[in-house]
């Protein structure tokens, strides 16, 4: 295990549902990620926080709304999604901003 | 911004074989090139890395090597087992004001057959 963990595993909700992605590292970081990946797509980087601040919004969507409170916890908070948002959702880690990356095992979200 | 290229999509080899995975890049000021192994139900994992002050590197059975000039990586596994079949991802990040963002490539999944 790479010492990020993601609840919950898998994840089915409704274009007019509202829930949240929870993503915890063990590993004493100052930086987290949000990664979106989807079938036959690269890896989309969609949020990176040091240090509890955000410093880097990758033109996402307001429907996807992200929270870090501490340099341990990271929320993905989700309202009124897409089908087409149906993807894998990976958090991943690292000591600073430019340091190796080490990634939780994914949300796989299913919006119907 | 930066473009990673990465070939092939799909790769199958025998057992014992050696396999090999390409990616190209854009931005010169690039100078992180990790690539990761994503098995089935699990979130990409770091294999190897490379920056750009080294042409080589090597750890048991895999190597990366860096040609900047030509801004292309490469990965060779070498004795492939049955266990290294996975999709694995290149990526490249410039570091500076880019907030350590890792572009990817789109994946080579790897099949070893027994």
């Amino acid at each position: 295990e790479t010492g990020v963990t993601q609840t919950p595993r898998h994840l089915v909700m409704g274009m007019t549902n509202k829930k949240s992605l929870k993503c915890e590292q063990h590993l004493g970081h100052n930086a987290m990620y949000w990664y979106k990946q989807s079938a036959k797509k690269p890896l989309e980087l969609m949020f990176v926080y040091s240090l509890e601040e955000r410093v880097e919004n990758n033109s996402v969507p307001s429907r996807f709304s992200p929270e870090c409170p501490n340099s341990s916890h990271l929320f993905l908070h989700l309202h009124t999604l897409q089908p087409e948002d149906s993807a894998l959702y990976l958090c991943a880690s690292s000591q600073e901003v430019q340091d190796t990356q080490y990634f939780g095992p994914g949300t796989r979200l299913t919006v119907l | 911004g930066e473009n990673v290229e990465q070939h092939p999509s799909t790769l199958s080899v025998q057992e014992g074989d050696s396999a090999v995975i390409k990616c190209t890049y854009s931005d010169s000021a690039s100078n992180y090139f990790p690539w990761y192994k994503q098995e089935l139900g699990k979130g990409p994992q770091l294999i190897i890395d490379i920056r750009s002050n080294v042409g080589e590197k090597k750890d048991q059975r895999i190597a990366v090597t860096l040609n900047k000039t030509a801004k292309h990586f490469s990965l060779h596994i070498t004795e492939t087992q049955p266990e290294d079949s996975a999709v694995y991802f290149c990526a490249a990040s410039s570091g500076g004001t880019s907030y350590g963002k890792l572009t990817f490539g789109q994946g080579t999944i790897l099949t070893v057959h027994p």
